[in-house]
């Protein structure tokens, strides 16, 4: 069964600069789906960004980024320039590609960001 | 605003009564999830629908029903609460089928005592 492990249960950042959660997981399959989602204190989980597998360019949203690194089973996610309004629980998942597998995301335990103003 | 929403948003029982949650979506979406969350575990996977009338089992199924008569309603019973129950639910449903992307509802806080 694949793992997801976010090994920085809390970690903190200055305003306007850059701070990266890191991600690692565990499987033994080949293609599958990345996700960062983050739950800000109202509780509603957001798709921050999202990575496939197979796609060796690292995504980008904004301010956000990840650098995927498929042979160490590595997702970390960067927050360039960092505002109060990102403070909030960041969430790792990863999802199979088939099979029941491929109806759940499995989540890491959760990186909890406070922004320093 | 993937249309969802959930009820109650905060309920309180006892040990052994029987509750039920309801998750509700708008734009007749084919798949719907209900996780739990807790403390130092994320998310995990209940239940989940692929359709009406048609469900299976997550990861920590044991001790929850699920229920989808209709495409826009997918409901979870409690038969007899028990106070390992206590969590945060949150229903989601599948927006994009290739990637499985998930959209997440609002949550309901319960609170087994």
């Amino acid at each position: 069964a694949q793992t997801v492990t976010q090994s920085q249960p809390e970690m903190s950042v200055q305003e306007a600069e850059t701070v990266t959660l890191s991600c690692t997981y565990d499987t033994s399959e080949s293609d599958y789906y990345l996700f960062w989602y983050k739950q800000p204190p109202s509780r509603q989980m957001i798709l921050v960004i999202r990575q496939e597998a197979y796609k060796q360019q690292n995504a980008t949203e904004n301010r956000f980024s990840v650098n995927f690194q498929k042979a160490a089973k590595s997702f970390s996610l960067k927050i360039s320039d960092s505002q109060l309004g990102d403070a909030a629980m960041y969430f790792c998942a990863y999802r199979s590609p088939y099979g029941q597998g491929a109806q759940k995301l499995v989540f890491g335990q959760g990186t909890r960001l406070t922004i320093n103003p | 605003d993937a249309g969802i929403t959930q009820s109650p948003r905060h309920k309180v029982t006892e040990t052994g009564t029987p509750v039920t949650l309801r998750c509700h979506q708008t734009e007749n979406h084919r798949y719907m999830y209900w996780y739990r969350q807790d403390p130092g575990h994320g998310l995990r996977l209940i239940h989940y629908s692929y359709g009406v009338k048609d469900t299976d089992k997550g990861e920590v199924s044991d001790g929850y029903s699920v229920s989808r008569s209709k495409t826009e309603d997918f409901l979870l019973t409690l038969e007899s609460a028990t106070s390992s129950q206590t969590s945060v639910y949150f229903c989601a449903i599948r927006q994009n089928p290739r990637n499985n992307e998930q959209f997440f509802g609002p949550g309901t806080r319960l609170t087994v005592l």
